[in-house]
């Protein structure tokens, strides 16, 4: 089952903060965080697991509720290069699905 | 870089034809997830493989396939192509079969004619 992502679509102005959410249906054991520009590859932003464990390389931070199996992505102080098209993922036994994605995109 | 090589780069093909696609994962990294990347679509799950094991199944068709090589590259073989079946396609390699994050190839765009 793909996880819900939203919004679809966000435009920012430098400096602006952004909120992207993702849901699913089914109990979540860990979510992904990746970003993806335009024909480039799908970049490992974050992960977070249940009992409140994240494993990230950027300073973006992200929540995880699992009582509500959602997760949050939260962009603050948006710069130039944070353009692109974020995707969450949910694993269950290996099987990884990825949200639609939610495409960002921050004006100067 | 994420260190995860793939090729070809771009394919070109005939429907009814077969492909094969290459993914060499990052050094020391054990399990190998293939995605497909369809126009403006997310990502959808193909397969993964775990040391020359196959571990997960996505939403694979039946006319594609896949293995782990000894060696832990990784092919991809999609046969009698449709033209829906253009797409990027993606290689990804993790430590485990834990929970790690996924490093994703170049990819490889197919093109079905």
């Amino acid at each position: 089952q793909q996880p819900v992502q939203s919004p679809q679509a966000v435009i920012l102005r430098e400096g602006e903060d952004a909120v992207i959410n993702c849901s699913s249906s089914k109990a979540l054991y860990s979510v992904h965080w990746y970003r993806q520009k335009h024909g480039e590859a799908p970049v490992f932003l974050m992960i977070l697991l249940k009992g409140g464990e994240q494993k990230g390389h950027e300073k973006i931070s992200a929540s995880f509720n699992e009582k509500k199996q959602q997760s949050s992505l939260y962009l603050t102080a948006s710069q130039l290069s944070y353009s692109g098209t974020y995707f969450c993922g949910t694993e269950r036994n290996n099987d990884m699905r990825f949200g639609a994605g939610t495409r960002l995109t921050v004006k100067p | 870089d994420s260190g995860v090589t793939q090729t070809p780069k771009h394919l070109i093909t005939a429907t009814g034809q077969r492909v094969t696609l290459r993914c060499s994962p990052r050094s020391g990294d054990l399990s190998v997830y293939w995605y497909q990347q369809s126009l403006d679509q997310g990502l959808q799950f193909l397969i993964q493989y775990y040391n020359g094991e196959e571990r997960a199944k996505g939403n694979i068709l039946e006319r594609f396939s896949a293995q782990q090589f000894p060696d832990l590259h990784s092919e991809l073989n999609l046969s009698s192509l449709e033209l829906g079946d253009s797409a990027l396609y993606f290689c990804a390699s993790s430590a485990g079969t834990g929970i790690n994050e996924q490093y994703f190839g170049p990819g490889t765009r197919l093109t079905v004619t």
